[in-house]
């Protein structure tokens, strides 16, 4: 079965500190990966996506995740956190077959603190 | 654009009892997806409908069926509530469904205690 593992249960940093948050993901065949984010009292919102194409993918507000296939990765990166980035961030996969429809498998998340 | 719309967005009812949950879909979407948000397992799929038709189905009970109408407005209902439940339920669109490239919204959620 599919699983999707975040390895960051709480990250805390400081305003201008880098961020990577880890994602990997367990299933051989062609995926679709996802980033999500829930800001404290905002309902999940997409933060970026990869289908097929260029492993280095941008989202909204400086995000970029790199899907790194050997390694069933997709990590996510910024390279200087706001206090506005605080929230929760989730990873998901879905299984690229005319059937899977868009159906998605989460990570448990990873809930970020940034401190001003 | 009016986004994923969930009612009611909380509810309290006792084991045993059942539930309706709605969600409407944003405008043109054809696809909803159902999610449920628990601390301890976090977000797992329920079920996914496109055309009136449920295409896909997670790892739950038969307590747990789902519908959607002719204009993509979707229910979804759970028979004989347990403890186990109480959770947040997600309603989620897209424009479409095919290879699961078509990005999911996400409403707000229905928060469901079960006492």
């Amino acid at each position: 079965a599919q699983s999707v593992s975040q390895h960051n249960h709480h990250v805390i940093l400081s305003e201008a500190a880098s961020l990577e948050l880890g994602c990997n993901y367990s299933y051989g065949g062609t995926v679709n990966l996802f980033w999500y984010v829930q800001y404290p009292g905002q309902h999940l919102q997409l933060l970026l996506k990869y289908f097929s194409g260029d492993p280095l993918v941008k989202g909204i507000k400086g995000f970029e995740a790199e899907f790194i296939k050997s390694k069933f990765s997709f990590n996510l990166r910024k390279p200087s956190v706001q206090w506005s980035d605080t929230a929760e961030y989730f990873c998901a996969v879905n299984a690229g077959t005319n059937q899977a429809g868009t159906a998605l498998i989460f990570g448990k998340g990873t809930t970020l603190s940034v401190s001003s | 654009k009016a986004g994923v719309t969930q009612t009611p967005r909380y509810l309290i009812k006792t084991r045993g009892q059942q539930v309706t949950l709605s969600c409407s879909p944003i405008s043109g979407h054809r696809s909803v997806s159902w999610y449920q948000q628990t601390p301890g397992q976090g977000l797992q799929f329920l079920f996914e409908y496109f055309s009136e038709t449920q295409r896909n189905k997670g790892n739950f009970p038969g307590r747990f069926s789902g519908r959607q109408f002719s204009n993509s407005r979707s229910e979804m209902n759970v028979s004989t509530l347990e403890l186990g439940d109480s959770a947040l339920y997600l309603c989620a669109s897209s424009l479409d469904w095919g290879q699961g490239n078509s990005p999911l919204h996400f409403g707000n959620g229905t928060r469901l205690t079960v006492t």
